[in-house]
């Protein structure tokens, strides 16, 4: 079952804009984690945040985690046509020994960047 | 390209054949997944492995999956008798560390 739900579904933006992208989830966590999907390829880990970790950034991106409301947003500064994709975040329970193992993903935001 | 590689890419089967998916995994990471994606979905898991060993497999895999991983390399999903609901992007994922690294899926179609 899918565990997290992220918000919007679909979001359209101009490059340079910057995009926000939620995602709720519903059991405790070890960590969280941000993926990439191009169309009809492979995911491509972006980034990852521990439980104990409110906010963390690399490069142009920026996720927060707010445990007590079990959320989490992603933030793509000063976007390229190059990030139109789709955006997936995922959850490792809490119980999983600190490791990954069995990702529990949402269903994704579509990013489109219009040139 | 994350090191790990998927085959066939895409896979075009009648309902009721026998499918087989071959995931190679970067060589040193000993533990690898299996994922199925529907189009508009999220990944969702199917089965894991560390090093050969099968250590837990979803309800999603029924009595028709079955997935192998001999001496801890390659792995092998192979679905029998397929039916029209098995449709959806397969994949395969590998870990070290926290993060995980996904090939670019297998595509199955069944007609």
């Amino acid at each position: 079952s899918q565990q997290g739900e992220e918000d919007p579904q679909a979001l359209s933006i101009q490059e340079g804009e910057n995009a926000t992208m939620n995602c709720s989830y519903k059991t405790s966590i070890n960590n969280l984690q941000w993926y990439r999907q191009n169309s009809g390829r492979g995911l491509v880990h972006l980034i990852l945040i521990r439980s104990n970790e409110r906010e963390k950034h690399s490069g142009r991106l920026r996720v927060t985690l707010d445990t007590s409301k079990k959320s989490s947003s992603l933030l793509i500064t000063a976007s390229r046509a190059a990030d139109t994709a789709s955006y997936f975040c995922a959850t490792a329970p809490q119980n999983s020994g600190g490791s990954n193992y069995k990702l529990t993903f949402g269903k994704g935001t579509l990013l489109t960047v219009n040139p | 390209d994350t090191g790990v590689s998927q085959n066939p890419r895409h896979k075009i089967t009648k309902r009721g054949q026998n499918v087989t998916f071959r995931c190679d995994p970067i060589s040193e990471h000993n533990r690898l997944y299996w994922y199925r994606q529907t189009l508009g979905q999220g990944p969702e898991f199917l089965t894991y492995f560390q090093n050969e060993a099968q250590l837990e497999k979803s309800r999603l895999l029924s009595d028709r999956f079955s997935a192998e991983r001999p001496k801890g390399s390659f792995s092998t999903l192979e679905i029998q008798r397929t039916e029209q609901g098995d449709s959806a992007m397969y994949l395969c994922a590998t870990q070290i560390g926290y993060e995980q690294y996904f090939g670019p899926g297998t595509r199955l179609t069944v007609t």
